[in-house]
């Protein structure tokens, strides 16, 4: 069955790296995302990674993905109060048939100035 | 500015009163999706659509109802509200490749539904 698993907290200082941890557990996932969500808002697309990357970087964020382990993972450098938010990890699988993404519960980012 | 419109923002409901949540995006995306997102428990699928005239069931759609008339709206229909329906709504569309470059969902603000 799909399933994808994250940690439900996370605490940071202002300044410091974070890492956001998720597992997934369907092999035949193409694309991996992370969104975040801040506060009463809808979730935003962050980055994405495909299966058959290792790693990919975009500004902050560092997106790693072991593909043996099924594991993702997002990390954030120079955590800014303004990261704190929910994210999610989301996992896809190419041409399937109900076309939706499978979304872990979220992981809640607190920074502390 | 293009995107995922959601209305109402805010409702409570009697037990056993319905209403409809609005949906609309001007993107023209093949796909649409219903989730509602209680405390710790992340996102969960009610409903979806591949395109006009077509929806299927996702994951809790007991005690919902969906049509897709138009490529651009999607409402959520809920008969006789319980109070297990509270929930923050959100819809979502995705582009038909669902990959980049037309990768991932755009969201709505969602809609916080509080049954009384």
């Amino acid at each position: 069955g799909e399933d994808v698993e994250q940690s439900l907290f996370l605490s940071v200082r202002e300044g410091d790296s974070s890492v956001i941890n998720c597992t997934y557990t369907d092999s035949s996932s193409t694309y991996l995302y992370w969104y975040k969500q801040e506060p009463g808002a809808g979730l935003q697309l962050l980055t994405y990674i495909f299966s058959n990357m290792d790693m990919k970087q975009d500004q902050r964020l560092t997106v790693l993905l072991n593909k043996k382990d099924k594991h993702l993972s997002l990390r954030i450098a120079d955590t800014q109060t303004g990261d704190s938010a929910i994210y999610f990890c989301a996992e896809s699988m190419h041409g399937g048939s109900q076309g939706n993404l499978i979304f872990g519960k979220g992981t809640k980012l607190s920074v502390k100035p | 500015n293009a995107g995922v419109t959601q209305t109402p923002k805010f409702r409570i409901l009697k037990i056993g009163q319905s209403m409809t949540l609005q949906c609309a995006q001007d993107m023209n995306h093949n796909y649409m999706y219903w989730y509602r997102q209680d405390p710790g428990m992340g996102l969960k699928l009610i409903y979806y659509s591949v395109g006009a005239g077509i929806t299927d069931k996702g994951e809790v759609p007991n005690g919902y109802n969906v049509s897709r008339s138009t490529t651009e709206d999607f409402p959520l229909r809920l008969e006789l509200a319980a109070p297990s329906q509270t929930s923050v709504y959100f819809c979502a569309s995705s582009h038909r490749d669902r990959e980049p470059p037309n990768y991932g969902y755009t969201f709505g603000s969602g809609t916080r539904l509080t049954v009384v």
